[in-house]
Protein backbone atom coordinates (compact mmCIF):
# COMPACT_ATOMS: atom_id res chain seq x y z
CA UNK A 1 0.00 0.00 0.00
CA UNK A 2 1.23 3.54 -0.97
CA UNK A 3 1.14 6.36 1.55
CA UNK A 4 3.01 9.88 1.26
CA UNK A 5 2.52 12.08 4.19
CA UNK A 6 3.06 15.42 4.57
CA UNK A 7 5.07 17.97 7.21
CA UNK A 8 6.14 21.00 7.62
CA UNK A 9 5.72 24.49 9.50
CA UNK A 10 1.99 25.85 9.55
CA UNK A 11 2.85 29.33 10.15
CA UNK A 12 5.66 31.21 8.39
CA UNK A 13 6.49 34.71 7.61
CA UNK A 14 6.75 36.96 4.58
CA UNK A 15 10.34 36.46 3.32
CA UNK A 16 11.39 33.26 5.23
CA UNK A 17 12.06 30.21 3.15
CA UNK A 18 9.86 27.28 3.74
CA UNK A 19 11.11 23.91 4.02
CA UNK A 20 8.73 20.67 3.19
CA UNK A 21 8.96 17.02 4.38
CA UNK A 22 7.27 14.22 1.97
CA UNK A 23 7.43 10.74 4.09
CA UNK A 24 5.92 7.85 1.88
CA UNK A 25 5.83 4.18 1.96
CA UNK A 26 5.23 1.34 -0.59
CA UNK A 27 7.60 2.17 -2.68
CA UNK A 28 11.40 3.41 -3.40
CA UNK A 29 12.79 6.44 -5.13
CA UNK A 30 15.35 3.81 -6.07
CA UNK A 31 12.92 2.11 -8.03
CA UNK A 32 13.17 2.97 -11.91
CA UNK A 33 10.54 4.74 -12.53
CA UNK A 34 8.87 6.24 -9.67
CA UNK A 35 8.94 9.75 -9.07
CA UNK A 36 7.41 12.39 -6.39
CA UNK A 37 5.65 15.30 -7.25
CA UNK A 38 4.74 18.41 -5.03
CA UNK A 39 1.23 20.36 -5.80
CA UNK A 40 -0.11 23.20 -3.76
CA UNK A 41 -3.76 24.79 -3.80
CA UNK A 42 -4.67 27.82 -2.44
CA UNK A 43 -7.93 28.12 -0.22
CA UNK A 44 -10.83 27.43 -2.34
CA UNK A 45 -8.61 27.60 -5.59
CA UNK A 46 -6.89 25.75 -7.79
CA UNK A 47 -4.06 23.11 -8.07
CA UNK A 48 -0.91 24.06 -9.41
CA UNK A 49 1.90 21.53 -9.52
CA UNK A 50 5.10 22.77 -8.55
CA UNK A 51 7.86 20.59 -8.90
CA UNK A 52 9.27 16.81 -9.40
CA UNK A 53 12.05 14.50 -8.66
CA UNK A 54 12.66 11.21 -10.14
CA UNK A 55 14.13 7.73 -9.27
CA UNK A 56 17.52 9.22 -10.98
CA UNK A 57 17.16 12.62 -9.80
CA UNK A 58 16.11 14.25 -12.68
CA UNK A 59 14.22 17.11 -11.46
CA UNK A 60 11.67 19.86 -12.99
CA UNK A 61 10.19 23.13 -11.99
CA UNK A 62 6.93 25.81 -12.23
CA UNK A 63 7.55 27.92 -15.17
CA UNK A 64 6.26 30.73 -12.61
CA UNK A 65 8.55 29.36 -9.79
CA UNK A 66 11.20 27.84 -10.69
CA UNK A 67 13.62 30.48 -9.27
CA UNK A 68 12.29 29.98 -5.60
CA UNK A 69 12.32 26.11 -5.52
CA UNK A 70 14.45 23.09 -4.45
CA UNK A 71 13.63 19.79 -4.68
CA UNK A 72 16.13 17.11 -3.67
CA UNK A 73 15.05 13.35 -2.21
CA UNK A 74 17.04 11.35 1.14
CA UNK A 75 16.28 7.88 -0.43
CA UNK A 76 17.56 6.07 2.87
CA UNK A 77 14.85 7.65 4.52
CA UNK A 78 12.13 7.59 1.63
CA UNK A 79 11.64 11.11 1.91
CA UNK A 80 11.68 14.45 -0.54
CA UNK A 81 11.76 17.90 0.42
CA UNK A 82 10.89 20.90 -1.31
CA UNK A 83 11.92 24.23 -0.52
CA UNK A 84 10.64 27.48 -1.56
CA UNK A 85 12.50 30.80 -1.08
CA UNK A 86 11.19 34.51 -0.10
CA UNK A 87 7.65 33.61 1.23
CA UNK A 88 4.33 35.85 0.53
CA UNK A 89 1.14 35.68 1.61
CA UNK A 90 -0.09 34.43 -1.49
CA UNK A 91 1.34 31.22 -1.02
CA UNK A 92 -0.74 30.60 1.56
CA UNK A 93 -2.11 26.92 0.62
CA UNK A 94 -2.08 23.49 1.26
CA UNK A 95 0.68 21.25 0.06
CA UNK A 96 0.58 17.83 -1.11
CA UNK A 97 3.05 15.63 -2.04
CA UNK A 98 2.19 13.01 -4.38
CA UNK A 99 3.18 9.90 -6.47
CA UNK A 100 3.48 9.09 -10.80
CA UNK A 101 5.18 6.41 -12.47
CA UNK A 102 7.01 6.82 -15.45
CA UNK A 103 6.97 3.52 -17.76
CA UNK A 104 9.01 2.82 -20.99
CA UNK A 105 5.48 1.97 -22.62
CA UNK A 106 3.56 5.60 -21.76
CA UNK A 107 6.28 7.84 -20.98
CA UNK A 108 4.31 9.13 -18.38
CA UNK A 109 1.05 8.26 -15.69
CA UNK A 110 -0.88 10.84 -13.77
CA UNK A 111 -0.73 10.88 -9.81
CA UNK A 112 -1.90 8.37 -8.51
CA UNK A 113 -1.20 8.20 -5.09
CA UNK A 114 -1.67 11.86 -2.71
CA UNK A 115 -0.98 12.98 0.63
CA UNK A 116 -3.39 14.05 2.95
CA UNK A 117 -1.58 17.59 2.50
CA UNK A 118 -0.58 20.30 4.89
CA UNK A 119 -1.56 23.83 5.53
CA UNK A 120 0.96 26.69 5.19
CA UNK A 121 -0.32 29.68 6.35
CA UNK A 122 2.07 32.93 5.60
CA UNK A 123 1.53 35.89 7.64
CA UNK A 124 3.38 38.23 9.91
CA UNK B 1 2.47 26.21 -20.72
CA UNK B 2 -0.43 24.45 -21.31
CA UNK B 3 -3.59 26.04 -21.03
CA UNK B 4 -6.73 23.86 -19.19
CA UNK B 5 -9.75 25.85 -19.14
CA UNK B 6 -12.90 23.51 -16.88
CA UNK B 7 -16.75 24.53 -17.66
CA UNK B 8 -18.81 25.37 -15.63
CA UNK B 9 -16.92 26.44 -12.73
CA UNK B 10 -19.65 24.67 -10.22
CA UNK B 11 -23.09 23.15 -11.32
CA UNK B 12 -26.16 21.67 -9.37
CA UNK B 13 -27.63 18.31 -10.35
CA UNK B 14 -30.34 16.71 -8.97
CA UNK B 15 -30.06 13.14 -7.29
CA UNK B 16 -30.18 10.42 -9.65
CA UNK B 17 -29.85 12.83 -12.82
CA UNK B 18 -26.78 13.26 -14.82
CA UNK B 19 -23.89 15.67 -14.34
CA UNK B 20 -21.42 16.93 -17.33
CA UNK B 21 -18.16 18.92 -16.61
CA UNK B 22 -15.94 20.13 -19.90
CA UNK B 23 -11.98 20.59 -19.98
CA UNK B 24 -10.24 22.26 -22.68
CA UNK B 25 -6.82 21.78 -23.15
CA UNK B 26 -5.20 24.74 -25.31
CA UNK B 27 -3.37 22.18 -27.44
CA UNK B 28 -2.91 18.51 -28.17
CA UNK B 29 -2.26 16.13 -25.30
CA UNK B 30 -2.21 13.65 -27.84
CA UNK B 31 1.21 11.65 -27.79
CA UNK B 32 0.75 9.91 -31.48
CA UNK B 33 3.24 7.16 -30.76
CA UNK B 34 0.74 5.95 -28.84
CA UNK B 35 -2.45 6.88 -29.41
CA UNK B 36 -2.89 8.64 -26.26
CA UNK B 37 -4.79 11.64 -24.65
CA UNK B 38 -2.78 12.40 -21.53
CA UNK B 39 -5.88 14.02 -19.23
CA UNK B 40 -6.79 12.62 -15.91
CA UNK B 41 -9.29 13.57 -13.57
CA UNK B 42 -9.73 13.85 -9.78
CA UNK B 43 -12.27 14.11 -7.31
CA UNK B 44 -11.40 15.99 -4.58
CA UNK B 45 -14.09 15.79 -1.63
CA UNK B 46 -14.91 18.32 0.83
CA UNK B 47 -11.54 18.16 3.32
CA UNK B 48 -9.41 15.51 1.45
CA UNK B 49 -6.58 15.11 -0.75
CA UNK B 50 -7.70 15.15 -4.88
CA UNK B 51 -8.39 10.94 -5.63
CA UNK B 52 -7.50 9.47 -9.52
CA UNK B 53 -11.10 8.88 -11.29
CA UNK B 54 -10.17 9.11 -14.70
CA UNK B 55 -6.42 8.50 -16.90
CA UNK B 56 -5.94 8.10 -20.94
CA UNK B 57 -9.14 10.61 -20.80
CA UNK B 58 -11.67 7.19 -20.69
CA UNK B 59 -9.87 4.90 -18.39
CA UNK B 60 -11.69 4.39 -14.61
CA UNK B 61 -9.06 3.89 -11.98
CA UNK B 62 -9.63 0.81 -10.26
CA UNK B 63 -12.55 0.65 -7.74
CA UNK B 64 -14.14 3.88 -9.53
CA UNK B 65 -18.32 3.46 -10.19
CA UNK B 66 -19.08 2.53 -13.49
CA UNK B 67 -21.69 5.64 -13.53
CA UNK B 68 -18.26 7.95 -14.47
CA UNK B 69 -17.35 8.43 -17.46
CA UNK B 70 -14.60 10.23 -20.00
CA UNK B 71 -14.73 10.83 -23.34
CA UNK B 72 -13.19 13.98 -25.62
CA UNK B 73 -13.35 15.48 -28.68
CA UNK B 74 -9.73 16.76 -30.25
CA UNK B 75 -8.78 19.15 -27.17
CA UNK B 76 -11.95 18.99 -25.91
CA UNK B 77 -12.85 16.66 -22.63
CA UNK B 78 -15.80 15.56 -20.92
CA UNK B 79 -16.41 14.26 -17.26
CA UNK B 80 -19.82 12.73 -17.38
CA UNK B 81 -21.03 11.18 -13.70
CA UNK B 82 -24.12 9.62 -14.42
CA UNK B 83 -27.45 8.96 -11.98
CA UNK B 84 -25.57 11.41 -9.73
CA UNK B 85 -25.01 10.05 -5.74
CA UNK B 86 -24.71 12.15 -2.85
CA UNK B 87 -21.06 10.45 -2.12
CA UNK B 88 -20.04 12.32 -5.85
CA UNK B 89 -20.12 15.69 -4.04
CA UNK B 90 -16.90 17.11 -4.80
CA UNK B 91 -14.73 19.57 -6.91
CA UNK B 92 -13.47 17.83 -9.97
CA UNK B 93 -10.02 18.71 -11.64
CA UNK B 94 -9.06 17.95 -15.12
CA UNK B 95 -5.38 17.54 -15.79
CA UNK B 96 -2.31 17.43 -18.55
CA UNK B 97 0.69 14.95 -18.03
CA UNK B 98 1.51 15.67 -21.43
CA UNK B 99 3.86 18.03 -20.93
CA UNK B 100 5.97 19.67 -18.49
CA UNK B 101 4.89 22.06 -16.25
CA UNK B 102 1.73 19.75 -15.60
CA UNK B 103 -1.23 21.69 -15.21
CA UNK B 104 -4.87 21.63 -13.98
CA UNK B 105 -8.27 23.22 -14.37
CA UNK B 106 -9.16 25.33 -12.18
CA UNK B 107 -11.94 22.63 -11.04
CA UNK B 108 -15.65 22.28 -11.16
CA UNK B 109 -17.70 22.13 -8.17
CA UNK B 110 -20.61 19.36 -8.35
CA UNK B 111 -23.49 20.20 -5.88
CA UNK B 112 -26.97 18.33 -5.19
CA UNK B 113 -29.87 20.31 -6.31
Amino acid sequence: QVTLRESGPALVTPTQTLTLTCTFSGFSLTTTGMCVNWIRQPPGKALEWLARIDWDDDKYYSTSLKTRLTISKDTSRNQVFLTMTNMDPVDTATYYCARHIVEPTTYSNPLDSWGQGTLVTVSS
Amino acid sequence: DIVMTQSPDSLAVSLGERATINCKASQSVLYNSNNKNYLAWYQQRPGQPPKLLIYWASTRDSGVPDRFSGSWSGTDFTLTINSLQAEDVAVYHCQQYYRIPWTFGQGTKVEIK
